[in-house]
């Protein structure tokens, strides 16, 4: 199984600030046949399913704001808030789909500082 | 646009064998993989496997000696069973649709043409199931 490990386990940024979670996978999740990382990021608010905020490591699902971006390839991966806004409060989830079973980080909880 | 819509029993007393069913409405069901995932109170999200609509499965393996996920093309719907839960069964179950992307590129002497698998694009609205005597 590939395990991603994600640190911080938990985050307090003040409003407007940066906001940087980190995730490790313990294998490469490049996938060769279309050069992409198998790589994606969610936010969970609570009561809430996961919502779908990055794939491929660094594409912005459809209608997420562009104040969240993600980076890395390989193994390592960030997903960065550049502005901070009270309505990010979340836990926010990596997630490798490379290969089977389909492994989660534990999860980020980002507060307000 | 896409929604999943899910249903069973919440309450389950140990032994006993979970069961839940997840419905895909307004959109494609073929061409897929649906997932199930669950969340234990407070903690984080596990993976337990997923089906496409031929039948193929993937389960993970820390649950695949109990877990059995089918589907019904003809509803466009997707089951979970669990046989003999116990009070670490406890959780919030969710389907999820694992959804593609089409890429058309060529980067050096690479090119890439098809759908591939972004992550998990749409997701049920949560089935809340305790496990308790």
């Amino acid at each position: 199984d590939i395990v991603m490990t994600q640190s911080p386990d938990s985050l307090a940024v003040s409003l407007g600030e940066r906001a940087t979670i980190n995730c490790k996978s313990s294998q490469n999740i490049l996938y060769n046949s279309n050069n992409r990382n198998y790589l994606s990021w969610y936010q969970q608010k609570p009561g809430q399913p996961p919502k779908l905020l990055i794939y491929w490591a660094s594409t912005r699902e459809s209608g997420v704001p562009d104040r969240f971006s993600g980076g890395g390839s390989g193994t390592d991966f960030t997903l960065t808030i550049s502005s901070l806004q009270a309505e990010d409060v979340a836990i926010y989830y990596c997630q490798q789909y490379y290969s089977t079973p389909r492994t989660f980080g534990q999860g980020t909880k980002l507060e307000i500082k | 646009q896409v929604q999943l819509q899910q249903w069973g029993a919440g309450l389950l007393k140990p032994s006993a064998n979970l069961s839940l069913t997840c419905a895909v409405y307004g959109g494609s069901f073929n061409g897929y993989y649906w997932s199930w995932i669950r969340q234990p109170p407070g903690k984080g999200l596990e993976w337990i496997g997923e089906i496409n609509h031929s039948g193929s499965t993937n389960y993970n393996p820390s649950l695949k000696s109990r877990v059995t996920i089918s589907v019904d093309t003809s509803k466009s719907q997707i089951s979970l069973k669990v046989r003999s839960v116990t009070g670490a069964d406890t959780a919030v179950y969710y389907c999820a649709r694992l959804g593609t992307r089409f890429l058309k590129e060529c980067s050096g002497t690479s090119c890439y043409n098809g759908n591939y698998r972004y992550g998990m694009d749409v997701w049920g609205q949560g089935t809340t199931v305790s496990v308790s005597s």
